[in-house]
C-alpha cells in the first residue's frame, strides 16, 4: 500500500536534547512538508521541499532543520533552539502537477 | 490579516441532515485555490475536496461539496447526509500562486459534532 509513515506516533523529550522526526513516503511524490499543529489551533508550515537536495523555509522555521537526501524522506530535527517544541506534527507530500497534499499520521512530541 | 477565517468553533448536526461549514479567504492573487480537510481524533489530516480559482463549477465529491463564492470570497463546506463518522475538526486550507511550493495556510477550524 502506498502512503506516508511517520515515527514513532507519541515521543518524549527532556528540554535542551534535539530530536529528529522520521518521514517516509512511497508514492513517488516530488514534493514534501512539515506542519506543525498546536492544541485547537490549525496547521503552520515549517520547512518544505520541492525536489532532493533542495528545500526552503515556512513560516515558521526557527528552531527547526531538514534535510532531503532521498524523494521518499523528508526527515526534521527539533533543535533545542525551539523555544516551544511540544506539539503535533505532520508531514505531508504532493504530487508534481496536482494540488492536493496527503498527509501521515503525525507524531506528538512532548518535550518536559 | 488572517487569510484563511473559519468562525464557527464549532457546531451540531442531526444525523442524515445537511451542515454548511464557512470559509473565507483573503488574497490578492489571482490564481489561488481552496481545501477542506477533515482531521478525525486519530490525528490524520484527510484530503475532501479542492476548488481551484479558475473553475468554473462548484467542486463536489460525494456527499462534499464546495460553495465557492468569489465576489464574496468565500468557500464553504457542505456536507450531506451527515453520519456519525463525520464527527472531526475540518480546517479550509488555501494555497497562492502558481509558485513557492504550493504551500498551505489552514484556517483554525470547525468542530463538528454529528448527534444520532
Amino acid at each position: 500500500d502506498g502512503g506516508i509513515t511517520q515515527s514513532p506516533k507519541y515521543l518524549f523529550r527532556k528540554e535542551g536534547q534535539n530530536v529528529t522526526l522520521s518521514c517516509e513516503q512511497n508514492l513517488n511524490h516530488d514534493a514534501m512538508y512539515w506542519y506543525r499543529q498546536d492544541p485547537g489551533q490549525g496547521l503552520r508550515l515549517i520547512y518544505y521541499s520541492q525536489i532532493v537536495n533542495d528545500f526552503q523555509k515556512g513560516d515558521i522555521a526557527e528552531g527547526y532543520s531538514v534535510s532531503r537526501e532521498k524523494k521518499e524522506s523528508f526527515p526534521l530535527t527539533v533543535t533545542s533552539a525551539q523555544k516551544n517544541p511540544t506539539a503535533f506534527y505532520l508531514c505531508a507530500s504532493r504530487r508534481w502537477g496536482s494540488y492536493e497534499q496527503y498527509f501521515g499520521p503525525g507524531t506528538r512530541l512532548t518535550v518536559t | 490579516a488572517q487569510k484563511i477565517t473559519q468562525t464557527q468553533p464549532g457546531m451540531f448536526v442531526q444525523e442524515k441532515e445537511a451542515v454548511t461549514l464557512d470559509c473565507t479567504y483573503d488574497t490578492s492573487d489571482p490564481s489561488y485555490g481552496l481545501f477542506w480537510y477533515k482531521q478525525p481524533s486519530s490525528g490524520e489530516m484527510i484530503f475532501l475536496i479542492y476548488q481551484g480559482s479558475y473553475d468554473q463549477q462548484n467542486a463536489t465529491e460525494g456527499r462534499y461539496s464546495l460553495n465557492f463564492q468569489k465576489a464574496r470570497k468565500s468557500a464553504n463546506l457542505v456536507i450531506s447526509a451527515s453520519q456519525l463518522g463525520d464527527s472531526a475538526m475540518y480546517f479550509c486550507a488555501m494555497r497562492e500562486g502558481d509558485t513557492a511550493g504550493n504551500k498551505l495556510t489552514f484556517g483554525g477550524g470547525t468542530r463538528v459534532l454529528v448527534k444520532p
